[in-house]
């Protein structure tokens, strides 16, 4: 496909269960934001890679959140011992070079802490 | 922290009626930049604005960006169904590198 994916598009898990998001970027995009959307509120940053490099991650907001992009591609975002807090859509957008570049968002993981 | 405040929080109009939301904040921004979103899927860029008083038009919709680069408004002429969605400013700090802030967005309902 030609936009950005992101799977599983739902995640329910019980509190204390680790997660696992993926983000499939545009091909040969060099740089992938990972948000968090709670309800009723915009996206809010967690962290930045320009290729696989993690640039900014003053958004992350425990150590239980932890996002890796081994390979410059795809990115995923774990969450340890996830709580019911933790329960929000998690948005992932990738830009074509670099910083002020027209960000494509994917659909979104809506996780769901029991 | 939201740092941009987006009003209304929902705005309920019929066919052909037209519609302006805002956003508002204190602090300066090197630009600004407007998204709708719709249930189920990610953001989609509208518009980005750089220059105090801006003013850019995308069809039926009027962005401006504040003389102070503080605030932003978003007009909507005749609204069509099609323009139902979570409209969301998101703000890039002065002292930031493309990491932009958003607001909380305006749910916008347009009913035939």
């Amino acid at each position: 496909g030609a936009g950005v994916s992101q799977s599983p598009r739902y995640k329910v898990a019980k509190r204390g269960q680790d997660v696992a998001l993926r983000c499939d970027p545009i091909s040969g995009h060099v740089s992938l934001f990972w948000y968090q959307q709670a309800l009723g509120q915009g996206p809010e940053f967690l962290t930045y890679f320009q290729n696989e490099a993690q640039l900014d991650k003053s958004g992350l907001p425990s150590d239980r959140f932890f996002a890796e992009r081994p390979e410059g591609s795809v990115s995923t975002l774990k969450i340890q011992r996830t709580q019911q807090e933790d329960s929000a859509v998690y948005l992932c957008a990738s830009t074509a070079t670099g910083l002020q570049e027209t960000q494509y968002f994917g659909p979104g993981t809506r996780l769901l802490v029991l | 922290t939201q740092l941009l405040e987006q009003s209304p929080q929902f705005l309920s109009i019929q066919e052909g009626e037209n519609l302006t939301v805002y956003c508002n904040s204190s602090s300066v921004f090197s630009s600004l930049q407007w998204y709708r979103q719709e249930p189920g899927e990610g953001p989609v860029l509208l518009v980005t604005v750089v220059t105090g008083g801006e003013v850019k038009k995308l069809k039926r919709l009027t962005f401006q960006f504040g003389d102070a680069r503080k605030d932003s408004s978003l007009h909507i002429t005749a609204a069509q169904p099609g323009d139902t969605g979570l409209y969301l400013c998101a703000g890039e700090g002065t002292d930031s590198w493309g990491k932009f802030q958003f607001g909380a967005g305006t749910q916008v309902v347009v009913t035939p």
